[in-house]
């Protein structure tokens, strides 16, 4: 199985800062990566597809980027509906897998 | 709107299966797979396997081989994941997702655009 590989684990910001998550895959992905958030309680909902593609209706401060074993989220300006746990997820090659999370705090 | 509601939560024993729901609405059900993702609490996700609700083809992480059956009813839109077996470590929300894939063979992408409500089953003695 692919193994993905998130940092940091856990991070607070303040709002309106620039916030970074880097996601890492044991062997080659191409850029057949998600990311996903989740706020506690709720399912998990996609922002970007693809590595970089936003989903319709995503605000555009969330943005991804990356190809082959390395990849980052970014958000712009972080705003206090942002509090909740990222995840990525490749699909490469089955088993799908995903990292196992950043939670995004306030600080 | 797309929307995918699942079975209420169950308490099962070790040993025993569990059958979990995922009714969908607001789109054709046959044009789309569907997912089960597990999480345990404080845990990432962990993907299950897909059924084709076109043509019932499953295909299933290796980990769950054997002890998982995923199935579908086009006459109801609604998709099942049965678990046998069950051991403590079963215990998790399950969720059931609608997969988006590319109908151009030159273009490959796979992604999870809406997700039901979550089933939470606990397995205890």
């Amino acid at each position: 199985d692919i193994q993905m590989t998130q940092s940091p684990s856990s991070l607070s910001a303040s709002v309106g800062d620039r916030v970074t998550i880097t996601c890492q895959a044991n062997q080659d992905i191409r850029k057949y990566l998600n990311w996903y958030q989740q706020r506690p309680g709720n399912a998990p909902k996609l922002l970007i597809y693809d590595a970089s593609t936003l989903e319709t209706g995503v605000p555009s401060r969330f943005s991804g980027s990356g190809s082959g074993t390395s990849f980052s989220f970014t958000i712009s300006s972080l705003q206090p509906e942002d509090i909740a746990t990222y995840y990525c997820q490749q699909y490469d090659s089955f088993p799908w897998t995903f990292g196992q999370g950043t939670k995004v705090g306030i600080k | 709107q797309v929307q995918l509601v699942q079975s209420g939560a169950e308490v099962k024993k070790p040993g025993a299966s569990v059958t979990v729901s995922c009714k969908a609405s607001g789109y054709t059900f046959s044009n789309y797979e569907i997912t089960w993702v597990r999480q345990a609490l404080g845990q990432g996700p962990e993907w299950m396997g897909w059924i084709s609700t076109y043509n019932g083809n499953t295909r299933y992480a290796q980990k769950f081989q054997g002890r998982v059956t995923m199935t579908s009813d086009t006459s109801t839109s609604t998709a099942y994941m049965e678990l046998g077996s069950l051991r403590s470590d079963d215990t998790a929300v399950y969720y059931c997702a609608r997969v988006v894939s590319s109908s151009d063979p030159s273009i490959y992408y796979y992604y999870m655009d809406a997700w039901g409500n979550g089933t939470t089953v606990t397995v205890s003695s």
